[in-house]
């Protein structure tokens, strides 16, 4: 299937230090959203990339896109305790989404 | 922002017998309803998309006899889990889009628990 696939699964770092995951795809992406789920809570939309090469920003968070669009990344400048969840990444076709694995992020105070 | 809820968010039931799930868009009306199935710490897993008025479309290996789906209206959409077993406990999310933005607006989502 059109997967796609995030690593890594699991991610402990001490609060105020930097956070990366990474989405990667076999295929072209025709565009890539990025996801947050709190525990036992439900995902919440970030960011959707479109262009190739594209990068976006929100306060902390920056999204990529790859030139190639088939890898994505989200990086987090200076992680809070807020900032715990998983993030997943998902590729979609027409309005179907495929979500990534995800990545638990754990934040250390 | 839009909001959609899920009744009810936790069920326990008994094997063999019938769980029905409500999403609701409360704030938009939802072309598309997506019912998705979450286990612990793993990712979402598509199961069906549904349309108001039509069947729904079900991905590769779910049963849609097993998993009845239904869109009655532009803000309803129900999944019914029917003679559920253990190995269905689950989280249960579902999702909407107001077909005019790519967003997708996600339930609480509802935890089944079949004893």
């Amino acid at each position: 299937g059109q997967q796609v696939m995030q690593i890594p699964q699991y991610q402990h770092v001490q609060e105020g230090e930097d956070f990366t995951t990474y989405c990667n795809s076999s295929t072209t992406l025709s565009n890539i959203q990025w996801y947050k789920q709190r525990p036992g809570g439900h995902p919440v939309f970030l960011i959707q990339l479109v262009k190739s090469g594209e990068v976006k920003k929100q306060k902390r968070l920056t999204f990529q896109f790859g030139e190639a669009k088939k890898n994505s990344s989200l990086h987090i400048t200076a992680t809070q305790t807020t900032d715990v969840g998983t993030y997943f990444c998902a590729r979609s076709s027409g309005s179907r989404l495929t979500f990534g694995e995800g990545t638990q992020l754990t934040v250390n105070p | 922002g839009a909001v959609v809820s899920q009744h009810p968010s936790r069920v326990i039931c008994k094997s063999g017998t019938s769980v029905k799930i409500e999403c609701r868009s409360l704030d938009f009306q939802a072309t598309t309803m997506f019912w998705y199935r979450q286990f612990p710490k793993k990712s979402l897993m598509l199961m069906a998309t549904s349309n108001e008025g039509s069947k729904a479309t079900y991905e590769q290996g779910v049963e849609k006899d097993k998993f009845l789906i239904n869109h009655a209206s532009l803000t309803l959409s129900t999944l019914t889990v029917t003679s559920a077993h253990p190995e269905d406990s689950s989280f249960y999310i579902c999702s909407a889009d107001d077909g005019r933005i790519y967003e997708q607006y996600f339930g609480p989502g509802t935890r089944l628990t079949v004893t």
